[in-house]
Order: structure tokens, then sequence, then C-alpha cells
């Protein structure tokens, strides 16, 4: 079946300084990416959809220049937090949406726990 | 923004009973998923159901769907301590491209 990892599992930062995670695709081509934030005890809540080689779309109140996203090929999907800060801790899971498959399946990553003292 | 809204909050009950969930939801929808979360890991895909399908069935799950309503039900039948976890309903929203979660179910069986 469709694989999604993440790299790294958990990371411990220090405030200011800045954070990439990464989202691969293992046994597919993926040409949308989806970054979801999840707090303890909520939900899921999409940050952002990135679609290969074009520049994220971000939802309502995510700021774009505290995440970057970089979807620079069909298998690999980055999200940097810049100049993290301790309210950016959270859980931090991505999906994909495999190149030509149905459109309604998501594959999700086991997810990034970022913690920010 | 979140969509969905989910019913109860938090469930408890004996190993061997069954367990049900509701989502209730706002837009119209090409299909709603549910999905599993053990705590803190990710996430573990379910059922779906399509907008046009009422019940659904797989294993020991039984997912129903109301488009009058726009609601969900998931029953998990003859519960066991494995089913421990959150429970998320989630919509596809005609014309967005994307899946809206719910705020989840914390279902914990008693053994």
């Amino acid at each position: 079946g469709a694989v999604v990892s993440q790299h790294p599992s958990w990371v411990i930062c220090k405030s200011g300084t800045s954070v990439k995670i990464e989202c691969r695709s293992l046994d597919f081509q993926a040409t949308t990416m989806f970054w979801y934030r999840q707090f303890p005890k909520q939900s899921l809540m999409l940050m952002a959809t990135s679609n290969e080689g074009s520049k994220a779309t971000y939802e309502q109140g995510v700021e774009k220049d505290k995440f970057l996203i970089n979807h620079a090929s069909l298998t690999l999907s980055t999200l940097t937090v810049t100049s993290a800060h301790p309210e950016d801790s959270s859980f931090y899971i991505c999906s994909a949406r495999e190149a030509g498959g149905r459109a309604d399946t998501q594959y999700f990553g086991p997810g990034t726990r970022l913690t920010v003292l | 923004s979140q969509q969905g809204e989910e019913d109860p909050q938090a469930l408890s009950i004996q190993e061997g009973e069954n367990a049900t969930m509701n989502c209730s939801y706002k837009t119209s929808i090409n299909n709603l998923q549910w999905y599993r979360q053990n705590s803190g890991r990710g996430l573990v895909h379910l059922i779906l159901i399509r907008s046009n399908e009422r019940e659904k069935h797989s294993g020991r799950l039984r997912v129903t769907l109301d488009t009058s309503k726009k609601s969900s039900s998931l029953l998990i039948t003859a519960s066991r301590a494995a089913d421990t976890a959150s429970y998320f309903c989630a919509t596809d929203v005609q014309g967005a491209q994307k899946l809206v979660f719910g705020q989840g179910t914390r279902l914990t069986i008693n053994p």
C-alpha cells in the first residue's frame, strides 16, 4: 500500500530557530501534498495544500512567511517553521494524494512532534 | 475552518459493548471519511462513504450517511480494548479539493 513518511518524527528546538520537516511518498508519486497541524487533544487543522512545482495554497490565518512549504519533486514536500516560538509547538502531519490516483484518497504520514523551548 | 462537529467528545464503554459516534457537517460533500488516531500517532483510514451512499460496512464498522441532515454516524460493534483511540470524521468538500476534519471523539474501551 501507499506509504508516506515524515522526518524527523520529533524535534526539540530553541525559540528563534528554524525547523524543517520532510514528507515523502515512498512508493508512489504525489502531485498534491497537504500539511496539517494538531494541538493536544484537538483536531487536525489544514495549514496548506502544495502542488508539485507550484506555490502552496495557504488556509486563512496561516502565515506563509512563517510556514514555508516547498514541493520540488513528486515524492518530497518540506515544511519549514521559521523563527519558531513556543506557540508553534504542535504535531505536524502531512498527507499525499497519488498522481493519477483517486482524488478522494489521501495517505497520511505518521506525524512530527515539534517542541519549541 | 472546521466543518465537522462530532459528538460525543468523549465516550467510555465496557469491552464488548457497541460504540456510536456522530458527525455533522455544514456544506455539500463528495464523500465523508472516518479515521482513527491512537495517542500521539498518525491517522489510520477506516472507511469512506460517498455522498450517494447511505450505509457502508467494513468488519465491525458500520457507517451511515444522511445528506439531508448533513450527518454521519460510525458504529463499532463488539468493542475491544484495542479500539481505544480518537476517531475523526473528515469531509471531502465539493469544489474544495481538501479534507476538513471534525473535532473528534475520544473513545475509551474499559476491559
